[in-house]
């Protein structure tokens, strides 16, 4: 399984475009690029998920290369309620897989 | 269409009990997949299952830990005796099919075990 590398954490200000990043250097040809959401005692919520170029959704945008070594989670304008954590993973598909989380990337917003 | 529902939500145990924790999938949902959360970390994968079958348990402990996803009714994390270091949230999140094709995976609430 490819392994992801994201910041520990990152702060914004309410109603700024917020970017997160994530690095899977060793991803492979039939991975996929997926981003959960995490809110305080809560299960992680789907965000977006995509293999290549650009995908967007009402809620977030997702950004990849065409080496496909990293990927960038865009939140429009966020609000205080985007506070939370953010997890980017890869994962192979065509076969039953497991979703592998890191530690994620806490997103802290404020006023 | 009701979410992945797991119960109990909390769950308070002395050291040397049984923790049972309950998870109701989707419906339509065929795989049930668990995860172990300790305070701020990340989750990590225990067993992935599908309906009478265990189809990944490389992240299950090889002791006291035991889960099943029977033919009727939930699917059950069975944890024997007990330790302080059991204490964490446990979520389960269930599919339609294996995630091929990237099919997304949805999550419960989460069951906080606290081991006293």
């Amino acid at each position: 399984l490819a392994k992801t590398t994201q910041p520990i954490s990152m702060d914004s200000y309410e109603g700024q475009e917020v970017n997160i990043t994530c690095s899977h250097n060793n991803i492979a040809t039939n991975d996929y690029i997926t981003w959960y959401q995490q809110f305080p005692s809560q299960g992680p919520r789907f965000i977006i998920q995509g293999y290549k170029t650009k995908v967007t959704n009402e809620v977030a945008s997702l950004f990849i290369p065409a080496d496909r070594k990293s990927s960038t989670l865009s939140l429009p304008r966020v609000s205080l309620s985007d506070t939370a954590v953010y997890y980017c993973l890869v994962g192979a598909t065509g076969t039953a897989s497991k979703l592998t989380f890191g530690t994620g990337t806490r997103l802290q917003v404020t006023l | 269409n009701a979410g992945v529902m797991q119960n109990p939500r909390h769950l308070v145990r002395r050291r040397g009990q049984e923790a049972r924790l309950r998870c109701s999938p989707m419906k339509g949902h065929s795989h049930v997949y668990w995860y172990r959360q300790l305070p701020e970390e990340g989750l990590k994968f225990m067993v992935y299952l599908q309906k009478e079958n265990i189809i990944d348990e490389s992240g299950m402990p090889k002791e006291r830990f035991s889960a099943e996803f029977p033919k009727e009714g939930p699917s059950i994390l069975r944890i024997q005796q007990v330790v302080r270091g059991d204490s964490a949230a446990y979520f389960c999140a269930s599919s339609p099919r294996g995630r091929e094709d990237g099919v997304e995976a949805f999550f419960g609430q989460g069951t906080r075990l606290t081991v006293v």
